[in-house]
């Protein structure tokens, strides 16, 4: 098993760009979440699903759109890139209430 | 909205001191979770309490879970250089979305 797969892994993008992080996952997990970690901020909730078909807002949702037409893929998409979008991305997945799986993470810099 | 504080931000500690780091919650939590973060990777899942007064141990980490689920504290034994990382606490409020805390580093003088 892959785990839980994102790309990509580094990323530079111009203010007002749009582009599309990937997240797959091999698991059979039904629930899929994505999170951006700034230093001293810890892992904050951007968006969530509990399945396929279904997502919802996390703590930071503005700027941001997810959509979850299978249960393996939850890409996150940035609408305009802004500076204050800097930041590491997790895609984390889990099945059953327990402990979530994380990706390796997609590092964006925005400029 | 729920919130999740953890504390210490930072810890430096002598190799073989013993380390603990606390997390509270605004809100009385359905579970908690525990996940370690070394420097320049991604979390990883240590453990899952779900019980009012859960204690569980894993080697020499200890981990509990308040009387009231509000809180929660991890305590390594006598640690080793290979703890350094980031700790974090994530609560769950019902069933669905997990909160992290802001993470404690530890860092450790071998």
């Amino acid at each position: 098993n892959a785990g839980v797969t994102q790309t990509p892994k580094f990323q530079v993008l111009k203010t007002g760009q749009s582009m599309t992080l990937q997240c797959a996952q091999d698991m059979n997990h039904e629930y899929m979440s994505w999170y951006r970690q700034d230093p001293g901020m810890g892992l904050r909730l951007i968006h969530y699903s509990v399945g396929a078909g279904i997502t919802d807002q996390g703590e930071v949702p503005n700027g941001y759109n997810v959509s979850r037409s299978t249960t393996e893929d939850f890409p996150l998409r940035l609408l305009s890139a802004a500076p204050s979008q800097t930041s590491v991305y997790f895609c984390a997945s889990s099945y059953g209430g327990r402990g979530y799986t994380f990706g390796s993470g997609t590092r964006l810099t925005v400029v | 909205g729920q919130q999740v504080m953890q504390i210490p931000q930072y810890q430096h500690v002598q190799e073989g001191e013993d380390f603990t780091t606390y997390c509270n919650s605004s809100t009385t939590l359905s579970n908690i979770q525990w996940y370690k973060q070394r420097p320049g990777g991604h979390p990883v899942f240590l453990i899952q309490l779900v019980k009012s007064g859960e204690v569980k141990k894993q080697k020499r980490l200890t981990f509990q879970f308040g009387e009231a689920k509000k809180n929660s504290s991890l305590h390594i034994t006598a640690t080793q250089t290979t703890d350094v990382g980031t700790y974090f606490c994530a609560g769950k409020e019902g069933a669905q979305k997990l909160v992290f805390g802001q993470g404690t580093r530890l860092t450790i003088n071998p």
